[in-house]
């Protein structure tokens, strides 16, 4: 198994810009999150899903879209990159439908908004 | 805003002590969970305790959870310099809440 991929693994952006972000896992793990890292600020999660169809907003879900069209899916969409969006970007996955248990963190995007 | 924060934010210890690490939250939980981070990399889960646990092992880790004073400690033993790397805590409300809420860790390094 991959486990949790994400793509790319860097990006610069000029403000105004749009972009998606890749997530995929191939563990069949029902639920899925985004977070942000800041230094300093720990993770801060920004969108996540209970399965296909489901989605719903973290703590900072302002300037971010997502969808979940399959279980191996989650893509986080920036629609009009700020400079306040320059952060390392996690996709994170779990098997409980239950809650958020032992999450199966993928590699990181470092994303710069110019 | 952030449910947990771990205590100290830096901490740097010889290789062969032991590294204690506190979390602290606000308020009541379905289980606490710690990660680690090395530099650069994504989280690693370490161990998940839940509400109702006082004390788990696994390896030379130790997690304690006192729910009365809303915190929880994590013991690394005879540490190694490839523990070296940012330690997180994270907390879950439980029932229909499905978030899970990170610190901001603390910074363990573990010199040779």
């Amino acid at each position: 198994n991959a486990g949790v991929t994400q793509t790319p693994k860097f990006q610069v952006l000029k403000t105004g810009q749009s972009m998606t972000l890749q997530c995929a896992q191939d563990m069949n793990h029902e639920y899925m999150s985004w977070y942000r890292q800041d230094p300093g600020m720990g993770l801060r999660l920004i969108h996540y899903s209970v399965g296909a169809g489901i989605t719903d907003q973290g703590e900072v879900p302002n300037g971010y879209n997502v969808s979940r069209s399959t279980t191996e899916d989650f893509p986080l969409r920036l629609l009009s990159a700020a400079p306040s969006q320059t952060s390392v970007y996690f996709c994170a996955s779990s098997p409980e439908l239950a809650g958020p248990d032992t999450q199966y963190f993928g590699p990181g995007t470092r994303l710069t908004v110019l | 805003s952030q449910q947990g924060e771990e205590d100290p934010q830096a901490l740097s210890i010889q290789e062969g002590e032991n590294a204690t690490m506190n979390c602290s939250y606000k308020t009541s939980i379905n289980n606490l969970q710690w990660y680690r981070q090395n530099s650069g990399r994504g989280l690693v889960h370490l161990i998940l305790i839940r509400s109702n646990e006082r004390e788990k092992h696994s390896g030379r880790l130790r997690v304690t959870l006192d729910t009365s004073k809303k915190s929880s400690s994590l013991l690394i033993t005879a540490s190694r310099a490839a523990d070296t790397a940012s330690y997180f805590c994270a907390t879950d409300y439980g029932g229909s809440n499905y978030k899970l809420t990170f610190g901001k860790g603390t910074l363990l390094t573990v010199n040779p």
